[in-house]
């Protein structure tokens, strides 16, 4: 089955305890990107990718880091979690960047820092 | 900058009720507009889209119309069900936009009672 699997779907953390949230994809899509979502504002774009090894910043990356290694896998970083990074967080890919390209998500990973 | 605005909810329907969810937008040249659906504890799924002025996107018995005039794409459903009861998010996409970003309105969450 073509999917977005994102791993855990519920963290509780402390501030300051680094985590990871993985997030892996079985289509061969080209395209991955983190958004977060908060209530009233949407879902706001964290960082994307275009291909392997090629990232960039989003509208919100402050406190957080992507790797893109591998197609498939783009992990979202936390070196240091804080309060305000309690979010719903969505792991989404595309086939390719043209901007018709829908994009897939994965089901959310609700993240609460203490 | 570009941004969508909607209707706040949440939306309380009774089955077989008329729904009518108000997606306005601002942007700087003409962008594709989506309509994404996240029903509970899953990630998002494109509902419909348009690409074009006058395009009526439509799926699953919801359509939506990019009407360039009036910036709006409101979404429409003729008779709903409970089914139906999800979190509806207005979204724009620019041609050249950084990291292929989608803009998402604050979302519009439908409840539909039996």
């Amino acid at each position: 089955e073509a999917q977005v699997t994102q791993n855990p779907r519920y963290l509780i953390t402390v501030t300051g305890k680094k985590l990871t949230v993985t997030c892996s994809q079985n289509m061969n899509h080209e395209y991955m990107s983190w958004y977060r979502q908060d209530p009233g504002l949407g879902l706001r774009q964290i960082y994307y990718s275009m291909n392997v090894e090629v990232t960039d910043k989003g509208d919100v990356p402050e406190g957080y880091k992507v790797s893109r290694k591998e197609k498939r896998n783009f992990p979202l970083i936390l070196e240091s979690p804080s309060p305000n990074q309690t979010s719903l967080y969505f792991c989404a890919s595309s086939i390719g960047t043209n901007y018709n390209s829908p994009l897939h998500f994965g089901n959310g990973t609700r993240l609460t820092v203490t | 900058g570009n941004s969508v605005t909607q209707m706040e909810g949440p939306v309380t329907l009774s089955e077989e009720a008329f729904l009518t969810i108000n997606c306005t937008y601002t942007a700087t040249g003409y962008p594709s507009l989506f309509w994404y659906v996240q029903y509970p504890g899953e990630g998002l799924q494109l509902l419909l889209k348009a690409t074009k002025a006058d395009d009526k996107g439509s799926n699953k018995g919801f359509e939506a119309t990019y009407r360039k005039e009036t910036t709006s794409f409101h979404l429409e459903k003729g008779s709903v069900q409970v089914s139906d009861s999800a979190v509806y998010f207005c979204a724009l996409r620019m041609i050249k936009a950084a990291g292929n970003k989608l803009t998402f309105g604050g979302g519009t969450r439908v409840l539909v009672k039996p």
